[in-house]
Parts: C-alpha cells; structure tokens; sequence
C-alpha cells in the first residue's frame, strides 16, 4: 500500500523558520511534490525533487532523502501570508496521478 | 499561464440527481484528474485520463464516471447523487509523459441535499 504523513498543524511567528516533515511508503517512486494551498483555493506548485539534496527557491527549500523515504520543506523569514496547507504529495511513476498527504495547516502569528 | 477552469465555484444538487462537474484546460495537456477533497482526508483521486477517450480509476471511484471526448475537456459525472458526496472537487492536468507538476483548477464546492 501507500502511505505518506506529515503533521496536521503546526504554528510559527512572523519572521521565524519552520520545517514541515513528510514521510512516505509507496511502491514506486518517481518524485515527490509540494504544493501550498490557501483556504478556499487551489493548491499551487511550489517544488519538486526527484533527486536526494536540498533544493531552494527563494524563501522556500525542500529536501529529499529518498533512502528514508523523508522530505522536508522549510520556510524562512515566515510572513502572514504564508498561513496555510502544505501539501506533500508522491509520484510513483512518471506520467500518472500523484498520492497526497493529508497536509500541514500552518499558522503563523504575529 | 496554464488556466483550468471549471464550470461552477459552487453547487448544490438533491439526492438522486445527475450531476456533471466540467473541467478544461488550455495547455493541451494529455493527462487530466479530478480529486475530491474533505477535512481530515485530504485529496483524493476519482479517476484520470492520459488521454482522448481513455481513464483509469483512481482510489475512489464509486459512484462516479468520467467522459472525455476532447482532450481539453474532462468531465465528472455523479450518476446519482449522494450526501456523502458532498465535498470540494477539484480538477488538475499535466503534461504527459515524464513526471510534471499538476496544474489545479479553482475547484466546485458541492452541496448534496
């Protein structure tokens, strides 16, 4: 079968760094997605590994280990605007439909 | 820009009505989803299509038929709706071949009465 967890919620102040884990078991593994997604709206694309490493993008980075079976992604400098769902999500093979995670409600305060 | 749109931000159907959700993009992308999203569970796929005419089930399918006739065009079909088929759907596509990112319609809050 397949699994993939990450935390329900997690809460953070303006201006601090947080880490949203995502473990995963699937059988078969071809990258592994972000994507953000405010209250109302469609999830929008923020990374994509498919190698192990850290990748940035400005604020954002996520990393892979695929031998874990481990993600993260890591916000810095946290703004209101980055309150939240953050959605890890797995390809288990190229070209087909990606599994999800439940997501991570992050909440930041000011 | 890539655009999904989809037909209706929201909607509200009886028990037992026939209900199609439309979905299109105009990125001529070959593979077309829709998901359906509740509290606590997160997304969850109904079906896919990679292309014209062809689908595949996704993790919960029951329920629920597709049809896609023209490659922009993926439509969900509720045969007859039901209150546990209230919920958010949303509808993504993505270019074929090698893994990409989906792109995500703004989805249609369903309402089953």
């Amino acid at each position: 079968g397949q699994n993939i967890d990450q935390p329900t919620e997690m809460t953070a102040t303006e201006g601090a760094i947080v880490q949203i884990n995502c473990t995963y078991q699937t059988s078969g593994f071809n990258g592994l997605f972000w994507y953000q997604q405010h209250a109302g709206e469609a999830p929008t694309f923020l990374s994509y590994n498919v190698l192990d490493g850290l990748e940035e993008k400005g604020r954002f980075s996520s990393f892979l280990s695929r031998s874990k079976g481990y993600s993260y992604l890591l916000l810095k400098e946290l703004q209101m605007k980055d309150s939240a769902s953050y959605l890890c999500a797995v390809s288990k093979q190229a070209g087909t439909a990606l599994i999800f995670g439940k997501g991570t409600t992050l909440s930041v305060s000011s | 820009d890539v655009k999904v749109t989809q037909s209706s931000r929201y909607l509200v159907k009886r028990t037992g009505e026939k209900v199609f959700l439309e979905c299109v993009q105009d990125m001529d992308h070959e593979n077309m989803f829709w998901y359906r999203q509740d509290p606590g569970l997160g997304l969850r796929l109904i079906y896919f299509s990679y292309d014209v005419k062809m689908k595949e089930k996704g993790d919960i399918p029951e329920g629920y038929s597709v049809s896609r006739e023209k490659k922009e065009r993926f439509s969900l079909i509720l045969e007859s709706a039901s209150t546990n088929q209230t919920s958010m759907y949303l509808c993504a596509s993505s270019p074929g071949g090698y893994t990409y990112e989906q792109y995500f319609g703004p989805g249609t809050r369903l309402t089953v009465t």
